[in-house]
């Protein structure tokens, strides 16, 4: 079974400020996707990384892929209230198609 | 995009009692749902892979008998909590693919199931 560790498991901060979010596992990862979760809704894809190293930019929010595919980060820029939310990493199994793993998630408040 | 429609969106029960959740996929055929499980402020736990035309593949500790999965079409797959008990409140939530490899998962809205 494949472990995603993800931290921290909990963060407040202010409006404007800036945060990081961690991936980390001992395996390695064909690719590795990233979701934000509401309350009472199901996870919406963010993004999905595949390549070693990769950076990929989502207005605000950039996302790294470690070079050795075992990790990845979420990094939030100047931070909204709209940021609030469950972010989870996740991963598919390897041999298993496309079932995911998921992180424990780590829940964002950003106060106004 | 694809879009996966689950219903109910909530329910109360009263302990005892079956619970049906239905999982669409509303412009696309699924050979493969998967179905998770979500505790108040925790991450998703996946609990069965639904495969349409065969037996359901449940993960270690999922009951199989107390939860029953159907997915007799590609675009629906059920997930019945059978005699459920205050312990199974949760949210549930479904996800689906339109292959079965490498290919982008559409999740439902969940369903919060709460058992009295």
């Amino acid at each position: 079974t494949q472990l995603l560790e993800q931290s921290p498991q909990f963060l407040s901060i202010q409006e404007g400020e800036n945060l990081t979010v961690y991936c980390n596992s001992s395996s390695v990862f064909s690719s590795l996707q990233w979701y934000r979760q509401e309350p009472g809704e199901g996870p919406v894809l963010l993004v999905t990384v595949v390549t070693g190293g990769e950076v990929k930019k989502l207005k605000r929010l950039t996302f790294q892929f470690g070079d050795a595919r075992k990790d990845s980060s979420l990094h939030i820029t100047a931070a909204q209230p709209g940021d609030t939310g469950l972010y989870l990493c996740a991963a598919p199994n390897w041999g298993a198609g496309n079932m995911l793993t998921f992180g424990g998630g780590t829940r964002l408040m950003v106060k106004p | 995009g694809a879009v996966v429609s689950q219903h109910p969106s909530w329910v109360i029960c009263k302990s005892g009692t079956s619970v049906k959740i239905e999982c669409r996929s509303l412009d696309f055929q699924a050979t493969t749902m998967f179905w998770y499980r979500q505790f108040p402020k925790q991450s998703l736990m996946l609990m069965a892979t639904s495969n349409e035309g065969s037996k359901a593949t449940y993960e270690q500790g999922v009951e199989k008998d107390k939860f029953l999965i159907n997915h007799a079409s590609l675009t629906l797959s059920t997930l019945t909590v059978t005699s459920a008990h205050p312990e199974d409140s949760s949210f549930y939530i479904c996800s689906a693919s339109k292959h079965s490899t490498n290919e982008k998962l559409f999740f439902g809205s969940g369903t919060q199931l709460s058992v009295l």
